[in-house]
């Protein structure tokens, strides 16, 4: 079955500690997201990429770091720059092009607490 | 700038009554709207979408919503709720409709359906 597999779907960090979650997708999609979910917020844009080696900032990057080596991955750091890490985050992905539409697909999240 | 405005965080119905979710945007363009639903600790997933075709958009689950640009609304219904309505709920607008998709997403409206 294709889709958006996120892993781990809980972790726990120190302070001090960089963390990176996984993103995978098997749906061939150009362009990938990455979302941070807090309660009452919605959704925020941390990075988005549209092809493989290419991604730019969102609203929030600030202490968030990502690659784009491969279509299929695109993995997220939460370094120990970002000062409020806990949150519920979301990968997304979409084709992308002229004529699209542009629904995300979405993963089914990893939870992160810092203690 | 497109945004997305949710009236009411929680929305508590009756089984069989009528729900109805409140969205509005403003877009600078004809604009590509979404209704996503969110189960605890899962991703979104996609109930309906408005791409400027027909106005009244039918969904999964039953639910529809319907484009009105005179008064920038594309408010979610149900005619009867089920207890597995009981989720969260998000409207989004596309802000780069026909090319890769960022959306901006609501604040979110939380659900409850009780006997």
């Amino acid at each position: 079955d294709g889709g958006i597999t996120q892993s781990p779907k809980y972790l726990f960090r120190k302070e001090g500690q960089n963390v990176t979650l996984s993103c995978e997708q098997n749906l061939n999609h150009d362009a990938m997201y990455w979302y941070r979910q807090d309660p009452g917020q919605g959704l925020r844009l941390i990075y988005y990429s549209q092809i493989v080696n290419d991604f730019q900032k969102g609203d929030i990057a600030e202490g968030y770091s990502v690659s784009r080596e491969k279509k299929e991955s695109f993995p997220l750091t939460v370094t120990s720059a970002q000062k409020n890490p806990t949150a519920f985050y979301l990968c997304a992905s979409s084709i992308r092009g002229t004529g699209m539409t542009g629904e995300l697909f979405f993963g089914e999240g990893s939870r992160l607490t810092v203690l | 700038a497109q945004s997305v405005t949710q009236l009411g965080s929680h929305v508590s119905v009756s089984e069989g009554a009528l729900v109805l979710l409140r969205c509005n945007y403003s877009s600078s363009v004809p604009p590509y709207l979404f209704w996503y639903v969110q189960y605890p600790n899962q991703g979104l997933q996609l109930l309906l979408k408005y791409t400027s075709a027909a106005t009244l958009v039918k969904g999964i689950n039953g639910f529809e919503a319907e484009f009105k640009k005179s008064e920038t609304s594309f408010h979610l219904t149900k005619p009867s709720a089920h207890m597995s309505d009981a989720a969260e709920y998000f409207c989004a607008v596309s802000k780069n409709p026909g090319g890769y998709n960022k959306l901006i997403f609501g604040a979110g409206t939380r659900l409850a359906v009780h006997p």
